[in-house]
């Protein structure tokens, strides 16, 4: 139990498109996830945090505009990343929090590169 | 605001032998959770082991167990009979109970172990 899903695993996108990332629990209902961002051999830095049917609640530094997160159910959450530029290139994970066990579960990451 | 410390950027260990990564952490909460997750290569976060703080028993999982010393704030993590799947980066977490603030993750810089046969 307790599976997490990223979608795509990896995706190349050129400078000013826009990326959408989605995050689904597939045997829970999630009211809470989590994005992270990853660089090159350093820990998660969480960017976000997504609750069902409300707006998310950004870290500090992060840029609400260029990280648009929404979570419309209980088992998806989707970051996209407006107007892409190579300094978003990066490895983003999302989590989602198991309500009985106060745990979080990750799902596999989509690596993401702005030519 | 809560800190993780994980004072060993890098560890080896032996195939079939037993390995303790460190972990220290400063909260003014009295009832917290731990974590310990993995990253192996394909970089997929696992969770290893889960402790809370308020269960003076260590937590266990097969070959993995802590030593939780809640008074030093102190979250080691020992792997017994070392298996070369193990090979991935450790990283220590600590998250305040919703009840009691945020339900954020802390996590340390981690511990980059390697397996050797």
């Amino acid at each position: 139990g307790a599976v997490v899903s990223q979608h795509p695993s990896w995706v190349i996108c050129k400078s000013g498109t826009s990326v959408k990332i989605e995050c689904r629990s597939l045997d829970f209902q999630a009211t809470t996830m989590f994005w992270y961002r990853q660089f090159p051999k350093q820990s998660l830095m969480l960017m976000a945090t997504s609750n069902e049917g409300s707006k998310a609640t950004y870290e500090q530094g992060v840029e609400k505009d260029k990280f648009l997160i929404n979570h419309a159910s209980l088992t998806l959450s989707t970051l996209t990343v407006t107007s892409a530029h190579p300094e978003d290139s990066s490895f983003y994970i999302c989590s989602a929090r198991v309500p009985s066990s106060d745990t979080q579960y990750f799902g596999p990451g989509t690596r993401l590169t702005v030519l | 605001a809560q800190t993780v410390t994980q004072s060993q950027p890098e560890m080896s260990v032996q195939e079939a032998e037993t390995v303790t990564l460190s972990c220290t952490y400063d909260t003014s909460e009295s009832n917290y959770y731990l974590f310990w997750y993995k990253q192996p290569p394909s970089r997929q976060m696992i969770l290893v082991i889960r402790q809370e703080a308020y269960k003076q028993q260590n937590a266990t999982e097969n070959r993995f167990s802590v030593n939780f010393q809640k008074a030093a704030k102190s979250f080691s993590l020992k792997i017994s009979d070392s298996q070369l799947g193990d090979t991935a980066m450790y990283f220590c977490a600590f998250m305040d109970t919703p009840q009691g603030g945020s339900e954020k993750l802390v996590f340390g810089k981690g511990t980059k172990l390697t397996v050797n046969p």
